[in-house]
């Protein structure tokens, strides 16, 4: 049984650039969260997607951006990339049980 | 205030030892609380759910709930090396669902 696969594991950008990052979720999960974790911090929640839809979103600029396709898995995009966007970018899948499972995580450098 | 807090350590533990990690909420209508470990450079692992107050055992970690204090523990008896890590504490928001994680804290288990 897959968990929650994530890609790319690493990338580096630069100031200004765009990012796409991948998810798919746990097998039997249709729920999906990103997280963003700077060094030494708790994740800091993103947004949620369901059913194809942002149910919940953090506090976040607009720049962050995400789409759920209907298999379930998720982008998660970020335009205008600014040195602050370095991060460990985790996505999370649930069930309606509630229970978070993580993937790898990408790791995000912009330079 | 913030929602969730954790000491972030780090906690030094001898090995064979008791290890106690503490958390604390802000939000009184929280029912959902976890803990997830995390090794360097890796991904949070839930390692234990909490619904109810009291304590639920799991092997060598106890999760203790007391919400009327709003606060969350977990004990790790006979502590490992193996078990150095970040041990993240998560409330499930009562608004949306989210989860909220504190910043975590530390352990280190000396051989």
């Amino acid at each position: 049984d897959a968990g929650v696969t994530q890609s790319p594991t690493h990338l580096i950008k630069t100031r200004g650039q765009q990012v796409t990052l991948r998810c798919s979720p746990k097998s039997g999960h249709d729920t999906v969260s990103w997280y963003q974790q700077a060094l030494g911090q708790g994740p800091q929640f993103i947004f949620q997607y369901y059913e194809e839809e942002e149910r919940q979103r953090g506090n976040f600029p607009d720049r962050f951006s995400g789409h759920q396709f209907p298999n379930y898995s998720s982008e998660l995009n970020v335009n205008a990339l600014l040195l602050g966007d370095s991060a460990l970018y985790l996505c999370a899948s649930s069930s309606a049980a509630g229970e978070l499972f993580f993937g790898e995580g990408s790791r995000l450098t912009v330079l | 205030q913030k929602e969730v807090e954790q000491n972030s350590g780090p906690l030094s533990v001898p090995e064979g030892a008791i290890a106690s990690l503490n958390c604390t909420y802000s939000d009184r209508g929280s029912q959902s609380f976890f803990w997830y470990r995390q090794y360097s450079g890796k991904s949070p692992e839930l390692i234990m759910s909490i619904y109810s107050n009291g304590d639920k055992e799991d092997g060598r970690f106890t999760a203790q709930l007391n919400k009327a204090s709003q606060y969350v523990s977990l004990l790790i008896r006979d502590s490992q090396p193996s078990d150095s890590a970040t041990y993240l504490c998560a409330v499930k928001s009562n608004q949306g669902g989210k989860l909220i994680f504190g910043q975590g804290t530390e352990l280190s288990v000396k051989p």
